[in-house]
């Protein structure tokens, strides 16, 4: 199976900074098939990128997916308050369908 | 309103079995997989497999096959998962996910998520 990893494990920020967040897959994802989700405490997780790089319904534009291959990059342009969750990377190309450890995203 | 509703909170013994159920509303059920996740207290999600609601045609992952069984029901629109033989790293978050839709093609990614369903193996 694919396997992900992703980093930073943490990632400590104040609002209104950048953040970049790495997802690297063990081999090729098939047609780039990787998408990203939020999590925050107590929730399920949301959709925010599928297709590597296209934002679903509803998703500010703040947010932004890139990469292909093995290498793909989620990027919040300016944090906001509720921002501020773990963020997991899954590839669906390849069965079966394979998260990464997730990145926790925290209030410097 | 678009939602998948899951049953409530589990309490096991170890070796015993368990059912969780999704309920489907506000879309057409037979043109979304509905999958199946868990999430292990501070571990990452972890895919189980998935079912088509029009035919009941599933697939497991191979780490839960013998011990997964994936089922619908149209008339209801609910979708069932029940896992045997429990152990304690069963104890995990359960949730329903929904497949993304377009164009005909059912995607492994999920749109739409359950509010989850704790289950818990203790003796």
């Amino acid at each position: 199976e694919i396997v992900l990893t992703q980093s930073p494990g943490t990632l400590s920020l104040s609002p209104g900074e950048r953040a970049t967040l790495s997802c690297r897959a063990s081999q090729s994802v098939s047609s780039n098939f990787l998408a990203w989700y939020q999590q925050r405490p107590g929730q399920a997780p949301r959709l925010l990128i599928f297709g590597a790089s296209s934002r679903a319904t509803g998703i500010p534009d703040r947010f932004s997916g890139s990469g292909s291959g093995t290498d793909f990059t989620l990027t919040i342009r300016r944090l906001e308050p509720e921002d501020f969750a773990v963020y997991y990377c899954q590839q669906y190309g390849t069965s079966p369908f394979t998260f990464g450890p997730g990145t926790k995203v925290n209030i410097k | 309103q678009v939602q998948l509703v899951q049953s409530g909170a589990e309490l096991k013994r170890p070796g015993a079995s368990v059912s969780v159920s999704c309920k489907a509303s506000g879309y057409i059920f037979n043109n979304h997989y509905v999958h199946w996740v868990r999430q292990a207290p501070g571990q990452r999600l972890e895919y189980m497999g998935g079912i088509n609601p029009d035919g009941g045609r599933t697939a497991n992952a191979q780490k839960f096959q013998g011990r997964v069984t994936m089922t619908s029901d149209t008339s209801s629109t609910t979708v069932y998962l029940e896992l045997t033989s429990l152990i304690s790293e069963d104890t995990a978050v359960y949730y329903c996910a929904r497949s993304f839709f377009s164009a005909g093609v059912s995607f492994g990614f999920f749109d739409l998520w359950g509010q989850g369903t704790l289950v818990t193996v203790s003796s």
